[in-house]
């Protein structure tokens, strides 16, 4: 069975530009959250779709960042705007449910803002 | 901010157990604990978790006190390529609307040596 996909593992994008994450849960899997780690700090959540809707997004940073999960499954989060402090590590993550459950993560996607 | 206190940091020989604490003072009685780790750069990886009971799979064991303030987790054979940061995590409850959103911390960075 496939784990958490994310695309791609590297981007190099200029500030100003638009950059488009995509996570591929493990199938079946009804939770979505997408987390972060910007260079010398923790991994933050940014947040948590069940299946199409967003369940809670208290994590994302600005309007410049937006999530979609249309038909609940794959998800993407674009960025636009980029800017110089979004460079990072970004981490998608799925469960089945809510509770009594682990959250299974890709191996996150690289993103360079130059 | 995190809910879980640990060590920064931690060494432990290869071949001998490691055992990494966690404080959680404040834990409800329906919340659960939870360890990660992440290897280098790559995603986290889950490791174990329990509510009261002590829990063992293929990767570890978990010990939660009697009282649940605190527990240690223990990799009963550790090997060099268990370096890596630990994280012990008790997840916002869903029964309060916080759904499983982890809350990493600094962790615990673990260092297995020969």
């Amino acid at each position: 069975e496939a784990g958490v996909t994310q695309f791609p593992s590297h981007s190099v994008i200029e500030k100003g530009q638009t950059v488009t994450l995509r996570c591929d849960p493990i199938s079946g899997h009804d939770n979505l959250y997408w987390y972060r780690r910007v260079m010398g700090k923790e991994i933050k959540f940014l947040l948590h779709f069940v299946k199409e809707s967003k369940q809670d997004e208290s994590g994302m940073p600005n309007n410049r960042f937006l999530a979609e999960r249309t038909g609940g499954t794959y998800s993407t989060l674009k960025v636009q705007p980029a800017e110089l402090e979004d460079s990072g590590v970004y981490f998608c993550a799925s469960s089945q449910g809510l509770y009594n459950t682990e959250a299974f993560f890709g191996q996150g996607t690289r993103l360079t803002v130059v | 901010d995190a809910k879980t206190t640990q060590p920064p940091s931690m060494d432990c020989a290869e071949g001998r157990a490691a055992n990494l604490p966690c404080n959680h003072s404040t834990i409800s009685g329906n919340e659960y604990v939870y360890w990660y780790r992440q290897i280098h750069s790559q995603g986290p990886q889950y490791i174990i978790h329990g509510l009261k009971n002590n829990e063992t799979n293929e990767m570890a064991s978990l010990i939660i006190t009697e009282d649940r303030k605190s527990s240690t987790l223990i990799l009963p054979h550790a090997t060099l390529r268990d370096t890596a940061v630990y994280y012990c995590i008790v997840p916002d409850n869903i029964l309060t609307g916080g759904g499983n959103k982890l809350t990493f911390g600094t962790g615990t960075q673990l260092k297995v040596e020969l």
